[in-house]
């Protein structure tokens, strides 16, 4: 079966520092894979998706970066954090590409990120 | 036209009692409609999820019924029980529409809260 692990689970960071989270798919090849951002009681913002390494797509300009620098590997960067950049940070993954198939996403556990 | 609007923001019911959560799309495009079940600090998980070529699918105490020509869906949850206060957040997607365009688009959430 596929697992999808997130890490770490919680961070506390200094504004002006930077940023490294990453997501591994275990059980499954070529998955696409999203990076969504929750802020506290809200909802789910989609901020990259990837159809495969290599091939980031960004949906929302903004303070952070993604790579896939693996088939199973996907990773959100910033260089410097914002106070605004503090969340929830989710990572999904499909067996299909966007538009191909029903859009089966499952998520990770995510990411508690605190900016001070 | 890609939004997905979900109403109530918020829900209380008593334990045994049948809450319900409702969807409004417009593009009449839509093909695969999930349900994510949300618990504090963890997260999302595919729920329940519908097609348009049926009216209603159940799943244990969880129950979609899908208005075609009202472009509505809700989600009916059954005997609920304590165990199932969490957000929920429905969603919608495209298939043969590659790129961001086939992407989920995510209601903005319910929080469920079901007393004892």
């Amino acid at each position: 079966s596929q697992t999808i692990h997130q890490w770490p689970a919680t961070l506390v960071q200094p504004v002006g520092s930077p940023l490294s989270l990453e997501c591994t798919v275990e059980g499954t090849s070529n998955p696409n894979l999203y990076w969504y951002r929750q802020a506290a009681g809200r909802g789910l913002q989609l901020l990259f998706y990837s159809v495969g390494i290599g091939q980031i797509s960004s949906e929302v300009p903004q303070n952070l970066s993604a790579s896939r620098p693996q088939d199973r590997q996907f990773i959100l960067s910033s260089k410097k954090l914002l106070l605004s950049d503090s969340g929830f940070y989710l990572c999904a993954w499909s067996p299909n590409p966007p538009g191909a198939g029903y859009n089966e996403q499952f998520f990770g556990p995510g990411t508690r990120l605190t900016v001070l | 036209q890609q939004q997905v609007k979900q109403s109530p923001q918020s829900l209380i019911v008593q334990k045994g009692g049948i809450p319900i959560i409702n969807c409004a799309y417009e593009n009449t495009a839509f093909d695969y409609f999930p349900w994510y079940q949300q618990f504090p600090g963890k997260g999302p998980a595919l729920l329940i999820a519908i097609r348009p070529d049926v009216s209603e699918k159940k799943e244990g105490r969880f129950t979609i019924s899908f208005n075609k020509s009202a472009k509505q869906f809700s989600l009916h949850i059954m005997d609920s029980q304590p165990g199932d206060s969490a957000t929920y957040f429905c969603a919608a997607s495209i298939r043969g529409y590659g790129g961001s365009q086939g992407n989920l688009i995510f209601g903005k959430g319910t929080k469920l809260s079901v007393k004892p």
